[in-house]
């Protein structure tokens, strides 16, 4: 039973052009939501997140965008760059006081080709 | 400031053996929590500690794994009798605060195969 799937498991792009990850998740009472980035042999670094009462929020290349309605959630790098190359999760906060319990996404390989 | 830190960062152990995994949280993190990966899947919560109390253990396995903190700084995840379905890689993960605002700083995580 995955509440958070990322159907895409890898994704390839060329350098300057724009990446779109996706994540879709199942319950509507999911509050907060957000996306890291991990290298090999490291850990999850957070990236960017989102509150359940907005749409969008950016910060610089990085783009996150929530549909409510869809509970879809999509992460835009824009321009991509070959550092940009990791695996991208996406996760979410169930709401309550789980602060710290984190449901995450399989994760998608980000591929960005000079 | 140093990261957070866990050791050893491979372990390879035969079925029935005993592994006790170590984590360093950043200096000042109260709230400490242990996640793992399984073989290339998503990355689950296993539990989470505010200074030496556990807090959430929801996400533990079975009895076969323990988790202590004693004193409230590092903290020791222990597989015993350990089986093959216990590879994977676990991370640790610290935050100051529990809240939105506190994102989560993992470390490098542990690899374990157990043969």
């Amino acid at each position: 039973d995955q509440q958070v799937k990322q159907n895409s498991p890898s994704l390839s792009v060329q350098e300057g052009r724009i990446s779109i990850l996706n994540c879709d998740y199942t319950n509507s009472m999911f509050d907060y939501f957000l996306w890291y980035k991990k290298y090999p042999a490291e850990g999850p670094t957070f990236l960017i997140s989102i509150s359940s009462i907005k749409d969008k929020n950016e910060d610089g290349r990085f783009t996150v965008f929530l549909n409510k309605s869809a509970k879809h959630l999509s992460l835009h790098i824009v321009p991509s760059q070959p550092g940009d190359s990791a695996v991208y999760f996406c996760a979410v906060y169930p709401g309550g006081t789980s602060y710290g319990k984190l449901t995450f996404g399989q994760g998608t390989i980000l591929t960005v080709h000079p | 400031e140093a990261g957070v830190t866990q050791f050893p960062s491979h372990s390879v152990i035969e079925k029935g053996q005993t592994v006790t995994l170590r984590c360093d949280p950043i200096s000042g993190h109260d709230n400490l929590y242990w996640y793992r990966r399984v073989m290339g899947k998503e990355i689950k919560f296993l539990l989470h500690f505010v200074k030496e109390s556990k807090q959430d253990e929801s996400g533990m396995p079975n009895n076969r794994f323990l988790a202590e903190r004693t004193g409230g700084t590092y903290s020791t995840l222990k597989v015993q009798p350990a089986e093959l379905e216990d590879s994977g890689v676990y991370f640790c993960a610290s935050s100051q605060v529990g809240g939105y605002n506190s994102p989560l700083h993992f470390g490098n995580g542990t690899r374990l195969t157990v043969t």
